[in-house]
């Protein structure tokens, strides 16, 4: 069974200041990763996938994730936030078969402060 | 393209009522995500399609809870009966053949009471 666990339901940052959404995966497979983020009052998209090509993969409006295989890691960074990147920030996992079930973690909500 | 459409975006009704959400998923996926997303339990697949045929189906609740997908174009949830505990965010997804990735609607809100 594969599961992700996301630390922390809340982070706040000053705008301007590093983002840093942590999460870490289980899985018996080589794993799919994956961030999604969710707007207020909207459905999830993707912010990038990680699919066992690089270990760091850059994604929209600035954010990457590193993969990390000794820590089971998957955490997503941006040097610098803006209030838009206020959101609720969802890490998933799927195995690498053609099943493709995806799990999602529990979900971070990210504050921006002025 | 359009996106996925769901319909409608809010749902209230009373205990008891039978409840259809709507979903078309983007032309030409191939497979079909619904979710349910609450406050206590965050983002729960309760079934997915694959070619119009359910491939899992575990996260269904219970009986009261069943999907359709008639053709590719389409697809149903209902609850029949309704109840309080219901009330969530239901997510439509679909996904093409050849991407892991799974393109959301946006959503629609059942209220219960």
């Amino acid at each position: 069974a594969q599961s992700v666990t996301q630390l922390g339901s809340h982070v706040s940052v000053s705008e301007g200041a590093l983002v840093l959404l942590r999460c870490n995966y289980s899985s018996s497979v080589p794993p799919y990763l994956f961030w999604y983020v969710q707007y207020p009052n909207q459905g999830l998209q993707l912010l990038l996938k990680y699919t066992s090509a690089a270990t760091l993969v850059k994604g929209i409006n600035g954010f990457e994730a590193e993969f990390k295989k000794s820590e089971t890691s998957f955490h997503l960074t941006k040097p610098s936030a803006h209030m838009s990147d206020a959101a609720e920030y969802f890490c998933a996992v799927s195995d690498s078969g053609g099943y493709q079930k995806v799990t999602f973690g529990t979900g971070t909500k990210l504050q921006v402060i002025p | 393209d359009a996106g996925v459409i769901q319909s409608p975006r809010h749902e209230v009704t009373e205990m008891g009522q039978e409840v259809t959400l709507r979903c078309k998923p983007i032309s030409g996926h191939n497979s079909l995500f619904w979710y349910r997303q609450t406050m206590m339990r965050g983002l729960e697949l309760l079934i997915y399609f694959n070619n119009n045929v359910p491939i899992d189906d575990s996260g269904m609740p219970e009986d009261r809870f069943s999907a359709k997908m008639p053709n590719a174009s389409f697809s149903t949830l209902k609850i029949q009966p309704s109840e309080p505990r219901d009330s969530a965010v239901y997510f439509c997804a679909s996904r093409p053949l050849t991407s892991d990735e799974q393109f959301f609607g946006p959503g629609t809100r059942l209220t219960v009471l």
